[in-house]
């Protein structure tokens, strides 16, 4: 079955470093990739998204190019601020008939930015 | 409203008793979503509706969960005699076209 593996947190930076969490992927098709965050106290937000290979998502500073090759969606940031201190979720979509937009996710990645 | 609403957001449950979860999906949404996400883990998708239609329980770990969706609206997942195991936070999502929209979770700690 579908499965999804992020880099073991939690992950500590100081404010303005470079950040990356790596995801890889297993999936039989062609999934969608998906990454989101929760922020304390929050619900799960999309933070941005890739449907098919080479394309990159990006949203508020974030990056994550979907890498067929290497079955990876590794997100990156070049400057953390406090404020992204949050719990990271990549997640994969293979849309079937009777699972619409069912979403399989990694266990998650808490990042800890300090100022 | 102007997203997934769910309650209650806190359940303290003693061992044997059964509870019943409730969704709010965003008005129009045809696509819900149920969720178990464990302390320190990712989400695990548990059951799909479309519309009223139950189109995939393949999650639910075992037949004391029941979800339904009578009217195509509002959800509710059931768990009956309540196991220290299924102490987690349920996770409802609604969608129309794709994109999720996750509420906040209501946290079940089974005593």
């Amino acid at each position: 079955g579908d499965s999804v593996t992020q880099m073991e947190g939690p992950v500590t930076l100081s404010e303005e470093a470079f950040l990356t969490i790596n995801c890889t992927y297993t999936a039989t098709g062609y999934p969608s990739l998906f990454w989101y965050v929760q922020y304390p106290g929050e619900g799960l937000q999309l933070l941005l998204k890739a449907t098919k290979a080479d394309d990159k998502g990006s949203n508020k500073g974030f990056e994550a190019t979907y890498r067929k090759e290497t079955t990876s969606f590794h997100l990156e940031k070049g400057s953390v601020q406090v404020s992204d201190s949050a719990v990271y979720f990549c997640a994969l979509s293979d849309r079937g008939e009777t699972s619409g937009s069912r979403l399989t996710f990694g266990e998650g990645t808490q990042l800890t930015v300090n100022p | 409203g102007a997203g997934v609403s769910q309650s209650p957001r806190y359940k303290v449950a003693k061992r044997g008793q059964d509870v019943a979860l409730r969704c709010d999906p965003i008005s129009g949404h045809v696509s819900l979503f149920w969720y178990q996400q464990a302390l320190g883990q990712g989400p695990e998708f548990l059951t799909y509706f479309q519309n009223e239609a139950q189109l995939d329980k393949s999650g639910l770990p075992s037949d004391r969960f029941f979800a339904e969706r009578p009217e195509g609206s509002v959800s509710t997942l059931k768990i009956q005699r309540t196991q220290q195991e299924d102490s987690a936070v349920y996770l409802c999502a609604s969608s129309l076209e794709g994109e999720l929209f996750f509420g906040e979770g209501s946290r079940l700690t089974v005593l």
